[in-house]
C-alpha cells in the first residue's frame, strides 16, 4: 500500500527567506510519481512540481525544487525566496503506475512580511 | 491547456434533498474523473473514480447509493449527492485525467464545490 507522511502540520517563515517543507513516502512499486500541490484559502488545487521515481536529477520549477532522496524515501519541497502569497496548505501526493493520487496531511506554510 | 471546471462552485441545500455537482474537462478528453471530499483542515480523500462509460469505482467507506456518479461523456462527470444531511457537508474537488499517450495523462483539478446541508 502506498502511504505519504507529512510530518510538519505548520511552518512559519519569513519573506525573502527559504522554506523546506518535508515529505516521506512508502510504497513497494518501482515505479511511481511524486507530486506537490499547493492549496490557498480560495480551495483550489494548484500543481507545483513533479518527480519520477527514475529522474535522475531533482526537478525544479522556477522557486520550486523537489529534494528527492530516493534512498530515504523522502521528497521535500524547497521554496525559495519565500513570497507573501505563498501561505497556503501544501500537500505531497504519490501514484503508481497509472493509480489514484494518495495524499499526505498537509503542511500550512504561513509567510510573514 | 488542461482546464477542469466545476459548477457550482457552492451549493446550499436543505437536509433530504439531493444536489448534483458537475466536472468537466474543458479543452481535453477526460478517460478518467476522480471525485475527492475534503473536510475542514484535512486533506483530500478519494471517494471514487469513474471512466468514461462505465460504473465508477467506490473507495472502501463510500456509499455509492449516497454518491451516485456519472461520466456519460469524455468531458463531464456529475457527482449526485442523494438526500443530503449536515454532515455530508465538505468541500468536493473533481480531477481528470486524459489518455496516456496524450499530453494530459496526468490529472488535472477543479476549482471545487463547497456543499452545505441545512
Amino acid at each position: 500500500a502506498q502511504k505519504i507522511t507529512q510530518t510538519q502540520p505548520g511552518m512559519f517563515v519569513q519573506e525573502k527567506e527559504a522554506v523546506t517543507l518535508d515529505c516521506t513516502y512508502d510504497t513497494s512499486d518501482p515505479s511511481y510519481g511524486l507530486f506537490w500541490y499547493k492549496q490557498p484559502s480560495s480551495g483550489e488545487m494548484i500543481f507545483l512540481i513533479y518527480q519520477g521515481s527514475y529522474d535522475q536529477q531533482n526537478a525544479t520549477e522556477g522557486r520550486y525544487s523537489l529534494n528527492f532522496q530516493k534512498a530515504r524515501k523522502s521528497a521535500n519541497l524547497v521554496i525559495s525566496a519565500s513570497q507573501l502569497g505563498d501561505s497556503a496548505m501544501y500537500f505531497c501526493a504519490m501514484n503508481t503506475g497509472f493509480q489514484k493520487l494518495v495524499f499526505g496531511t498537509g503542511t500550512r506554510l504561513l509567510v510573514s512580511p | 491547456g488542461a482546464v477542469v471546471s466545476q459548477h457550482p462552485s457552492w451549493v446550499i441545500c436543505k437536509s433530504g434533498t439531493s444536489v448534483k455537482i458537475e466536472c468537466r474537462s474543458l479543452d481535453f478528453q477526460a478517460t478518467t474523473m476522480f471525485w475527492y471530499r475534503q473536510f475542514p483542515k484535512q486533506s483530500l480523500m478519494l471517494m471514487a473514480t469513474s471512466n468514461e462509460g462505465s460504473k465508477a469505482t467506490y473507495e472502501q467507506g463510500v456509499e455509492k447509493d449516497k454518491f451516485l456518479i456519472n461520466h456519460a461523456s469524455l468531458t463531464l462527470s456529475t457527482l449526485t449527492v442523494t438526500s443530503a444531511h449536515p454532515e455530508d457537508s465538505s468541500f468536493y474537488i473533481c480531477s481528470a485525467r486524459g489518455l496516456a499517450e496524450s499530453s494530459y495523462n496526468e490529472q488535472f483539478f477543479g476549482p471545487g464545490t463547497r456543499l452545505t446541508v441545512l
